[in-house]
């Protein structure tokens, strides 16, 4: 079984801090995205990587920075935190074989942003 | 612009069948997905369709008409364990997945 896992399933900081949000699989997969996730409204692609030391932007990239340092991990960063970006933050990896693969989710961190 | 759209919420009886649907108008199709997310928890895959018709997995059933930009998703024998939400996203000429802000399933005993 794929696994993915997000280093916290909730998160409280304080506007302006720096946040760091951790993704790990264990699948050796290439791709991996992060999303947020807000009421009445689809999941909306951040960042994705399709290889170590690769990242593209996704739709809603502002705010926002990421690390792919080694192929199992994909860090999404607040480089300072607003209020806006209180939000269910979702990552998700697929192994990179077909540009139609699935991809799996990790449990997804809430993050509070007061 | 690119555009799925799902009901927000519907409602059904332990035991009966329940039709999701799914519309989508997208920049070129490859592919259409469809995930349970049971709340505060991880999308789970449930299906993928690339081809008309319909495609049977048990109690779920999934079914695709790219002419009219139509997927539906089929559930019989409804648990309570069904209760979640179902999100439908396809696959766009640039292999971009666009995601649907998904239907919430209430199951009634």
């Amino acid at each position: 079984d794929v696994k993915v896992t997000q280093s916290s399933r909730y998160l409280v900081k304080r506007t302006g801090e720096k946040v760091f949000l951790e993704c790990v699989q264990d699948m050796d997969h290439e791709n991996m995205f992060w999303y947020r996730q807000d009421p009445g409204l689809g999941l909306r692609l951040i960042y994705f990587s399709y290889d170590v030391k690769m990242k593209e932007k996704g739709d809603i990239p502002e705010g926002y920075s990421v690390s792919r340092e080694k192929k199992e991990r994909f860090s999404l960063i607040l480089e300072s935190a607003s209020t806006n970006q209180t939000s269910m933050y979702l990552c998700a990896s697929s192994p990179g074989t077909a540009e139609t693969d699935t991809q799996y989710f990790g449990p997804g961190t809430r993050l509070t942003v007061l | 612009g690119q555009n799925i759209d799902q009901p927000t919420e519907m409602t059904a009886t332990e035991g009966a069948i329940v039709q999701i649907n799914c519309t989508y108008q997208t920049s070129g199709f490859n592919g259409l997905f469809w995930y349970q997310q049971h709340a505060g928890e991880a999308p789970t895959f449930l299906s993928y369709n690339v081809l008309d018709g319909l495609e049977e997995k048990g109690r779920f059933s999934s079914f695709l008409s790219r002419s009219k930009g139509y997927s539906y998703l089929l559930l019989k024998e409804l648990q309570m364990k069904d209760s979640a939400s179902y999100l439908c996203a396809v696959i766009d000429s640039n292999y971009q997945l666009i995601w649907g802000a998904g239907t919430k399933l209430i199951i009634k005993p």
